[in-house]
């Protein structure tokens, strides 16, 4: 079964800073999706960023962009210019290719805090 | 935008009772998903659904069962509630021959207290 780790139960960073969020994870599926969901005060999921492991580019959506190392099963998310509305719990997901489902496994999460 | 609605925001319940929580989707998808969120724990899954009569457990499926009738509704019902059953439920739906990007859509939340 495939499982996903954040170590980082929260982290802090001051605005207009950039913070590093940790996620890797295990599995023995060479192809597979990995994902960031940002979770704000309001409850709803936001996806923020999205990573196919057959790419070896990196994503980058606007500020954010991630550190994919497929050896190593390292999937870091990269908040660049921290913006209070950043703040938020932040979870790294996976999703297998295979079968008709998207079904995703969570890590736990980090917390994000943004000082002014 | 895809809309995934959840019919309580909050709900209180007494143990032992029935507890039905529901979720609707408007995008016509195929699967329907529900998690359990908790401090510390992240998000769990507890049940899903790839089309209409037809589920399959996820992770944490013990003390609960879902109903999915019509294909934009999925059901998560708690037989008899204990105060462990206590927590964040999120529900979700996607659909891989209609997303490009394997997005899922998640609801807002049902935070259940039972007493």
């Amino acid at each position: 079964a495939q499982t996903v780790t954040q170590s980082q139960p929260e982290m802090s960073v001051q605005e207009a800073e950039t913070v590093t969020l940790s996620c890797t994870y295990d599995t023995s599926e060479s192809d597979y999706y990995l994902f960031w969901y940002k979770q704000p005060p309001s409850r709803q999921m936001i996806l923020v960023i999205r990573q196919e492991a057959y790419k070896q580019q990196n994503a980058t959506e606007n500020r954010f962009s991630v550190n994919f190392q497929k050896a190593a099963k390292s999937f870091s998310l990269k908040i660049s210019d921290s913006q209070l509305g950043d703040a938020a719990m932040y979870f790294c997901a996976y999703s297998s290719t295979q079968g008709g489902s998207e079904k995703l496994v969570f890590g736990k999460g980090t917390k994000l805090t943004v000082n002014p | 935008d895809v809309k995934v609605t959840q019919s309580s925001r909050y709900l209180v319940k007494r143990t032992g009772e029935k507890v039905f929580l529901e979720c609707v989707q408007d995008m016509d998808h195929e699967n329907m998903f529900w998690y359990r969120q908790d401090p510390g724990l992240g998000l769990r899954l507890i049940y899903f659904s790839y089309d209409v009569k037809m589920k399959e457990k996820g992770d944490i499926p013990e003390g609960y069962s879902v109903s999915r009738e019509k294909k934009e509704r999925f059901s998560l019902i708690l037989e008899s509630a204990s105060t462990n059953q206590t927590s964040m439920y999120l529900c979700a739906s996607g659909d891989r021959m209609k997303t490009t990007n394997e997005k899922l859509f998640f609801g807002s939340g049902t935070q259940l207290s039972v007493l």
